[in-house]
């Protein structure tokens, strides 16, 4: 089944204590990005990569940081983070070509951060 | 100026009906153009995309696009309580070589049986 996955689907932490969020794909998709979700501010794109080895900053990459090692994976890394990082989390996946650049969504990640 | 716009709602629509969602656009470079459903706590998920000035219709979905009014639409009809949902427009372009899809804030729909 074509799907985009992520884990954890929720988690809790403290301030400061260093977490990764994963998301890996299996469609062969050269696109990747990382969004965040809060009300009244809908979905910002926090990191792209339009494929292995290449990133680039979305709209809010404050705090954040990724890798792009191998194609299906696009891990989201939170040095240290912090209670505004608190959010829903998605990961989405596309093709560079055809099909509008239609992106799939993984199924998210509930971050709290305390 | 946002770059994509909707009315958040919420929009509240007796079942049976047509619903109208509709979103605007500030990029006149913008090239492809998507409508996805969100329900609450989910991810969102594709209902349509739309290239072409004019309409295209899936199923009860009908996008409707017009590029030099910067608009986009979507019609539902025969609205079911299933529809309630959040609905995203997307609007992709090119930026230095990088495709960016922008979404607007979404509007709330709900179908009231």
């Amino acid at each position: 089944e074509a799907q985009v996955t992520q884990n954890p689907r929720y988690l809790i932490t403290v301030t400061g204590k260093k977490l990764t969020v994963t998301c890996s794909q299996n469609m062969n998709h050269e696109y990747m990005s990382w969004y965040r979700q809060d009300p009244g501010l809908g979905l910002r794109q926090i990191y792209y990569s339009m494929n292995v080895e290449v990133t680039d900053k979305g709209d809010v990459p404050e705090g954040y940081k990724v890798s792009r090692k191998e194609k299906r994976n696009f891990p989201l890394i939170l040095e240290s983070p912090s209670p505004n990082q608190t959010s829903l989390y998605f990961c989405a996946s596309s093709l560079i070509r055809g099909a509008g650049y239609t992106q799939y969504f993984g199924p998210g990640t509930r971050l709290t951060v305390l | 100026q946002k770059e994509v716009e909707q009315n958040s709602g919420p929009l509240s629509v007796p079942e049976g009906a047509i619903a109208s969602l509709n979103c605007t656009y500030s990029d006149r470079g913008s090239q492809s153009f998507f409508w996805y459903r969100q329900y609450s706590g989910k991810s969102p998920e594709l209902i349509m995309f739309i290239y072409s000035n004019g309409d295209k219709e899936d199923g009860r979905f009908t996008a409707q696009l017009n590029k030099a009014s910067q608009y986009v639409s979507l019609l539902i009809r025969d609205s079911q309580p299933s529809d309630s949902a959040t609905y995203l427009c997307a609007v992709n372009g090119e930026i230095q070589g990088a495709q960016k899809l922008v979404f607007g804030q979404g509007t709330r729909l709900t179908i009231n049986p």
